[in-house]
């Protein structure tokens, strides 16, 4: 089932802008996750921030949570035309964590 | 390199013909899953085994099993593929222990003719 909304459903920016992703969830969570997803390939784990850390660096990637809010944001920091893809996020929730409840994604189409 | 293979990449099938997917694993997870994906849709949990404890998802059609003969492997059985059974298969694993990471194959693109 899922869960997650994402905001914007697609995202067009030029190589070097800093690209922004929002996720939204409405259960408790364990934790919160982001994939990327290269068109026709599997998903790729990027990130995942726990229920108790507000904000988290990996490379270009930050990632901030606000369990207030129930929501996460992905930044992607100096966009390269490689990172054009899918982004998702997913959730690991307090109850069962063998499932992930996932986001309906964000197409992020960086232009050279 | 440990990793989660998935064969064929590539199937088509004819409406009603059975049809089997192949998923194996050389990371040792004792979690597996089965997704299908819709072009631009995320992906759907079919059902998932954790070890040999096999856990179907409520609104997964009957129309699909699947089989895990041992850690490394698992399989998808599609008993009698529909035309909206056309998806991207896809697999993975994790470790219980790892609060849900998941490691994906590349995917198996399903057409049903």
């Amino acid at each position: 089932s899922q869960q997650g909304e994402e905001d914007p459903q697609a995202l067009s920016i030029q190589e070097g802008e800093n690209a922004t992703m929002n996720c939204s969830y409405k259960t408790s969570i364990n934790n919160l996750q982001w994939y990327r997803q290269n068109s026709g390939r599997g998903l790729v784990h990027l990130i995942l921030i726990r229920s108790n850390e507000r904000e988290k660096h990996s490379g270009r990637l930050r990632v901030t949570l606000d369990t207030s809010k129930k929501s996460s944001s992905l930044l992607i920091t100096a966009s390269r035309a490689a990172d054009t893809a899918s982004y998702f996020c997913a959730t690991s929730g307090a109850g069962n964590n063998r499932k992930l409840i996932w986001g309906l994604g964000t197409s992020l189409a960086v232009n050279p | 390199d440990a990793m989660v293979i998935q064969n064929p990449r590539y199937q088509v099938t004819q409406f009603g013909k059975p049809v089997t997917l192949s998923c194996s694993q050389t990371l040792n997870h004792n979690v597996m899953y089965w997704y299908q994906q819709k072009s631009s849709q995320a992906p759907k949990l079919l059902f998932h085994y954790y070890d040999k404890d096999f856990n179907n998802e409520a609104d997964t059609p009957d129309n699909f099993q699947s089989r895990r003969p041992n850690t490394s492997f698992c399989f998808l059985d599609i008993r009698s593929p529909g035309l909206g059974d056309a998806a991207m298969y896809l697999c993975a694993t994790s470790r219980i222990d790892r609060e849900n990471e998941q490691y994906f194959g590349p995917g198996t693109r399903l057409t049903v003719t």
